[in-house]
């Protein structure tokens, strides 16, 4: 079936370290990707998105890498804060449905001081 | 700038009981609106969305309903509610057009509800 996961459920980096966070999806069908951040007890918090005729968009210390090849999706956070700790969502739609995204399980980001 | 709301909080209720979530979303005229569930430590289930008022689409069979009486507002209800309704529940906003697939816009999401039922 249709499913978008991440690799791994918990990551923990040094303060400064750069994190990257990974995500796979199983339609080619799929057109475009979100990566979202969750701090405890709140909303998740929309970080960038990329589009499938793309393979690489920056925003700030964020790139989202998207490997259609083989239906790979990553998240990498450049000088990693504190701040950044939370759990980080890939959500994945397809034009043919929509705006129902499709929500990855998450990835716990732990930032060691 | 838009903002979107989510009341109460945190809400304990007992079993049986009847359940009102209210959302409204300012700053943006006739946007898609939804409602997620998200169990602990878990990803994102659509429960409901919605393209215009009184125009509600369900994703799952459940004990919930959800209303849209006015354009920017949209309320998740219960007549009774079951233990396993307890989650935490979040609405989002989307942009007009992006439900019927007309372009890709990231959905907006509201701080959500805790709800445990008891």
């Amino acid at each position: 079936g249709e499913s978008v996961g991440l690799h791994l459920p918990t990551l923990s980096v040094q303060e400064g370290d750069n994190s990257i966070i990974n995500c796979a999806y199983s339609n080619s069908a799929s057109d475009y990707f979100i990566w979202y951040k969750q701090e405890s007890g709140k909303g998740p918090q929309f970080i960038i998105d990329i589009r499938s005729n793309m393979d690489k968009r920056q925003g700030q210390r964020v790139t989202v890498l998207l490997n259609k090849t083989v239906k790979h999706l990553s998240l990498q956070i450049a000088a990693t804060q504190p701040g950044d700790s939370a759990v980080y969502f890939c959500a994945e739609m397809r034009e043919t449905s929509g705006s129902r995204l499709t929500f990855g399980e998450g990835t716990q980001l732990t930032v060691n001081p | 700038s838009q903002t979107i709301h989510q009341w109460p909080a945190t809400l304990v209720q007992p079993v049986g009981s009847p359940l009102s979530l209210e959302c409204t979303v300012e700053g943006t005229s006739n946007p898609n609106l939804y409602w997620y569930r998200q169990a602990a430590g878990r990803g994102l289930q659509l429960l409901f969305y919605s393209v215009g008022i009184g125009q509600i689409s369900s994703e799952v069979p459940q004990n919930l309903s959800a209303s849209r009486p006015q354009d920017r507002q949209f309320i998740l209800s219960s007549k009774k509610l079951l233990l396993s309704d307890s989650g935490f529940y979040l609405c989002a906003w989307s942009p007009t057009g992006v439900a019927q697939g007309v372009y890709n816009s990231p959905l907006h999401f509201g701080n959500g509800t805790r709800l445990t039922v008891t």
